[in-house]
């Protein structure tokens, strides 16, 4: 079985200030790794996600992820925030077997001031 | 831009009673998804749907669920006799294939209320 844990349900940050939202996961196969997006009043949106390759992935909007096996870890980063980035970001996991089912973590809502 | 719609956008019903949830998804998806989040909670897999049958299904989705594709762009969720724990916002998703790691789009959500 496969489990998802997003350690932070809120994160408020200024904007163009850095921000990390935090990801881990278990499970006992191989997975596949994704960040999905959800703006207000809008369905899930992909950001980005990890299948093979470069550790490190990255959206077209300037948010980033680094895959860590031994950590187990697929922690967001963006290194200047926007006003237009406060939404909830759920972090997803997917068994490398499997016909596409996603199981989630809990969301984090990023809160972006002025 | 295609995009999978569902409707209502919202839905309250009576503890008991019978609700369809209802999705277009995108037009050349093959692969169709059930999702719900409760309040405060993970979003959680419900079934997956593939070639007019069920592929998989998540211990939540008891006989009270059930899924249908009636015609060749709808896809309903079901739930016979609504309990108050079925409130819950209700997303419906489709991709083009089933192999993980093909992007799966997402409807806005149903938020389903149970009085």
């Amino acid at each position: 079985a496969q489990s998802v844990t997003q350690l932070d349900s809120q994160v408020p940050v200024f904007e163009e200030a850095p921000v990390e939202l935090r990801c881990n996961y278990s499970s006992s196969v191989s997975v596949y790794l994704f960040w999905y997006v959800q703006y207000p009043n809008q369905g899930l949106q992909l950001l980005l996600k990890y299948l093979s390759g470069s550790t490190l992935v990255e959206s077209i909007n300037g948010f980033e992820a680094e895959f860590n096996k031994s950590q187990t870890s697929f922690h967001l980063r963006k290194p200047s925030v926007h006003i237009s980035d406060t939404a909830e970001y759920f972090c997803a996991v997917s068994p490398t077997s499997n016909t596409g089912k996603l199981i989630f973590g809990q969301g984090t809502t990023l809160q972006v001031k002025p | 831009e295609p995009e999978v719609t569902q409707t209502p956008s919202h839905q309250v019903t009576q503890m008991g009673q019978e609700v369809i949830l209802r999705c277009v998804p995108i037009s050349n998806h093959l692969y169709f998804y059930w999702y719900r989040q409760i309040l405060g909670q993970k979003v959680e897999f419900l079934v997956s749907f593939y070639n007019n049958e069920i592929s998989e299904k998540s211990e939540i989705f008891d006989d009270q669920f059930s899924v249908e594709r009636p015609d060749g762009s709808n896809f309903t969720l079901k739930i016979r006799s609504t309990k108050l724990e079925d409130s819950a916002m209700y997303f419906c998703a489709s991709s083009q294939a089933g192999r993980t790691g093909t992007e799966a789009f997402f409807g806005q959500g149903t938020r389903l209320t149970v009085v």
